[in-house]
């Protein structure tokens, strides 16, 4: 596609349920990454991938939180059991080269806005 | 590990005047240095980026950033901003040599005022 969607744009549930939140990158982006931003506050890297394998998820707050990319395209972040603490906006980005790089640029979706009530 | 500092979370400034939003970082090991804009409702942006040799960075819509090693600072600058310059800025650093992820600061909303 033209730019890195997300899916859904708004998503509201309540304690205790199950999320999955979609990101489809940029066509041909080795690199996807997932970072939260809560109100007021900067994005907070949570986890990424090159291809299929998650390199890092030091960022994921607990094991409530976990991500795949099976096919190193499509991306689904899962969080289970939610809590009103995981209120916010969930971004996804993805890089053409393959994280580290010096000349990294990453783009970004317009996120997923979560709502736990 | 790298973070950023950015003070001003909110800086309004009339149109056609000058604008700085400030950007310090912190880090053991040299870093790459980045500004990203988000318009409303839009995602976040690339605006510009330090990656090394000129310590000043341009982008294309006027808007520039010095290194200052010795300050450890970043800071963004436009001579004359406008009406459509409003967004949010995020400055940003990356560890030269090493596998961490960009890391954000908390970001500073610019507010032109007509």
């Amino acid at each position: 596609g033209a730019g890195v969607s997300q899916s859904p744009r708004y998503k509201v549930t309540k304690r205790g349920q199950d999320v999955a939140l979609r990101c489809d990158p940029i066509s041909g982006h080795v690199s996807l990454y997932w970072y939260r931003q809560a109100l007021g506050q900067g994005p907070e890297f949570l986890t990424y991938f090159n291809y299929e394998a998650q390199q890092d998820k030091s960022g994921l707050p607990n094991d409530r939180f976990s991500a795949e990319r099976p096919e190193g395209s499509i991306s689904t972040l899962t969080i289970q059991r939610t809590e009103q603490r995981d209120s916010a906006m969930y971004r996804c980005a993805s890089s053409l080269r393959q994280h580290p790089s010096t000349n990294e640029k990453l783009f970004f979706g317009s996120g997923t806005q979560l709502s736990v009530l | 590990a790298q973070s950023v500092t950015q003070l001003d979370s909110q800086v309004p400034v009339f149109e056609e005047a000058p604008v700085e939003l400030r950007c310090n970082y912190s880090s053991s090991v040299s870093v790459y240095l980045f500004w990203y804009v988000q318009y409303p409702n839009q995602g976040l942006q690339l605006l510009l980026k330090y990656l090394s040799g000129s310590t000043l960075v341009e982008s294309i819509n006027g808007f520039e950033a010095e290194f200052n090693k010795s300050q450890t600072s970043f800071h963004l600058r436009k001579p004359s901003v406008h009406i459509s310059d409003t967004a949010e800025y995020f400055c940003a650093v990356s560890e030269r040599s090493g596998n961490t992820p960009l890391v954000f600061g908390k970001g500073t909303r610019l507010s032109v005022i007509a």
